[in-house]
C-alpha cells in the first residue's frame, strides 16, 4: 500500500498565478481531507470530500480556493491568483470511513505539498 | 464548538524523564481523540488514539487518558529519549462530519 500520495512536493509560484495540488488517497479510502499548516503553526482544517461530493468546506477561504474529488483520479486543491500569504504546507489525509456507530475516522496523512509564493 | 486548547506550547525535559501534554475540548459529541507526532519537515503521524468508551490506553512508553466529563485528555510519555523530540498535536473529531480538529501543538525537546 503506497499510502497517501501528494504531488508536487514543492511548488513555487509567482503572485497571481494558479497552484494545483493533487492527492491520491490510500487504496480503499474514500474520504479525503485537506489541511493547511503555516510555518511553526498547527494544522488548520480546510475541506472534507468524498467522491464527487464536498462534505464540509467550512475551513476554505471564501475566494480563490476550491477543491474537488472526482469519480476518477486524485483530489485537487486549487488556489487561484496566489498571494504571499498562501505560502504554506498543504497536507492531504484520507480515511476509510466516517464516524458512524463503530467510531470515528482514523486519518493517514500524505507527505504534504509545500507552496512558496514569490 | 470546534475548539481544542493544547498546553504547554513548548516542553523541555531531560532524557529519561516523563512528559505530559494536556488538551481541552468543547464539542460534547466528540468520541475520538488521536495524538499525532510531527518531526521537522515531515508528515504528522498517528502515535496513539483513544475512543470515548475507555478512559486510558497504553502503548509501551506512551499512554493517553481521557476525562469525558471534564472534556480533557492527556498524552504521557515515560522514559523519554532524544528521538521523542518533535511537535505533538492532539485532535478530536467533529461530531457533525468526522473531520479532525487539531490543537496548536507542543514542541517537545528531550535533552540527552
Amino acid at each position: 500500500n503506497a499510502g497517501v500520495m501528494q504531488n508536487p512536493r514543492h511548488l513555487v509560484r509567482r503572485r497571481g498565478q494558479e497552484a494545483r495540488l493533487r492527492c491520491s488517497p490510500m487504496k480503499g479510502h474514500s474520504h479525503v481531507y485537506w489541511y493547511r499548516q503555516l510555518p511553526e503553526e498547527g494544522l488548520k482544517f480546510m475541506v472534507y470530500l468524498q467522491k464527487e461530493n464536498i462534505i464540509d468546506e467550512s475551513g476554505m477561504p471564501k475566494e480563490r480556493f476550491s477543491a474537488e474529488f472526482p469519480k476518477e483520479g486524485p483530489s485537487i486543491l486549487r488556489i487561484q491568483q496566489v498571494v504571499r500569504g498562501d505560502s504554506a504546507a498543504y497536507f492531504c489525509a484520507s480515511s476509510p470511513r466516517t464516524g458512524l456507530i463503530s467510531g470515528a475516522n482514523v486519518l493517514t496523512f500524505g507527505a504534504g505539498s509545500r507552496l512558496t509564493v514569490l | 464548538g470546534e475548539n481544542v486548547e493544547q498546553h504547554p506550547s513548548t516542553l523541555s525535559v531531560q532524557e529519561g524523564d516523563s512528559a505530559v501534554i494536556k488538551c481541552t475540548y468543547s464539542d460534547s459529541a466528540s468520541n475520538y481523540f488521536p495524538w499525532y507526532k510531527q518531526e521537522l519537515g515531515k508528515r504528522p503521524q498517528l502515535i496513539i488514539d483513544i475512543r470515548s468508551n475507555v478512559g486510558e490506553k497504553k502503548d509501551q512508553r506512551i499512554a493517553v487518558t481521557l476525562n469525558k466529563t471534564a472534556k480533557h485528555f492527556s498524552l504521557h510519555i515515560t522514559e523519554t529519549q532524544p528521538e521523542d523530540s518533535a511537535v505533538y498535536f492532539c485532535a478530536h473529531n467533529s461530531g457533525n462530519t468526522g473531520k479532525l480538529i487539531f490543537g496548536q501543538g507542543t514542541t517537545l525537546q528531550v535533552k540527552p
